[in-house]
């Protein structure tokens, strides 16, 4: 298994500011993500963490507004850029031990922008 | 499109009673159909995950099935106790942990 924190847990901003989020997870795994859950929607991947290079980002979302960054195989941090309310949403970090189906999430960070 | 889709949306059951979720996907090529369960505030946990060849997985008192054939799947909950009150999302893969189709989840409510 693998036990993941994230920090902050939760947080409230103002517009145009940015919030990094720090992913923890307590043992080596194979693959880090990042997830966006809107209010009453399923899990959106954001993007997928590497490490020591450039994340891989889905459609729609952009290295410049969700900058992640990777530098060992047990941390990451998703910056959320120049927020605007439509940003409000619940982050959860997600990462895959070896070659498994297994997949572990973060309790998640609820962000709040106004 | 790869398309899941969760019903009902939303379930309010008593204590004790069983309770059925279902889960229908478009999802090609198909690797493996997970359930997971989140709580309030926290984040999802894997229940069951079921790859092409498995019809039936349980975990002790879910029981998750799976038809591949008409790609339908279910997730059945006996004897419900308080703690079962959460959202149960269906996810399926295609392969690869960055290929996971999610549904919007089921919102169940145990009322005692």
């Amino acid at each position: 298994s693998a036990v993941i924190s994230q920090k902050p847990s939760r947080d409230i901003c103002q517009r145009g500011t940015s919030l990094t989020i720090q992913c923890q997870v307590d043992s080596q795994v194979t693959m880090m993500f990042w997830y966006r859950q809107q209010p009453g929607q399923s899990l959106t991947l954001i993007a997928t963490a590497n490490q020591g290079s450039e994340a891989t980002y889905e459609s729609g979302f952009v290295i410049d507004k969700f900058p992640i960054s990777r530098p060992n195989l047990t941390f990451s941090t998703l910056t959320v850029s120049n927020m605007s309310p439509e940003d409000s949403s619940i982050y959860l970090c997600s990462v895959v031990k070896g070659n498994t189906y297994e997949q572990y999430f973060g309790p998640g960070t609820r962000l709040t922008v106004t | 499109k790869n398309q899941v889709e969760q019903s009902p949306q939303s379930l309010i059951i008593l204590e004790g009673k069983n309770c059925t979720l279902q889960c229908n996907y478009t999802v090609s090529p198909f690797s493996n159909l997970r359930w997971y369960k989140q709580d309030t505030g926290r984040g999802p946990v894997s229940l069951t995950i079921m790859t092409f060849s498995e019809n039936t997985k349980s975990n002790g008192r879910y029981t998750a099935t799976l038809d591949a054939d008409t790609k339908q799947s279910s997730l059945h909950i006996t004897a419900s106790q308080l703690s079962d009150s959460a959202s149960y999302i269906c996810v399926v893969s295609g392969g690869g942990a960055d290929g996971l189709t999610f549904g919007k989840g089921t919102h169940l409510i145990i009322q005692p």
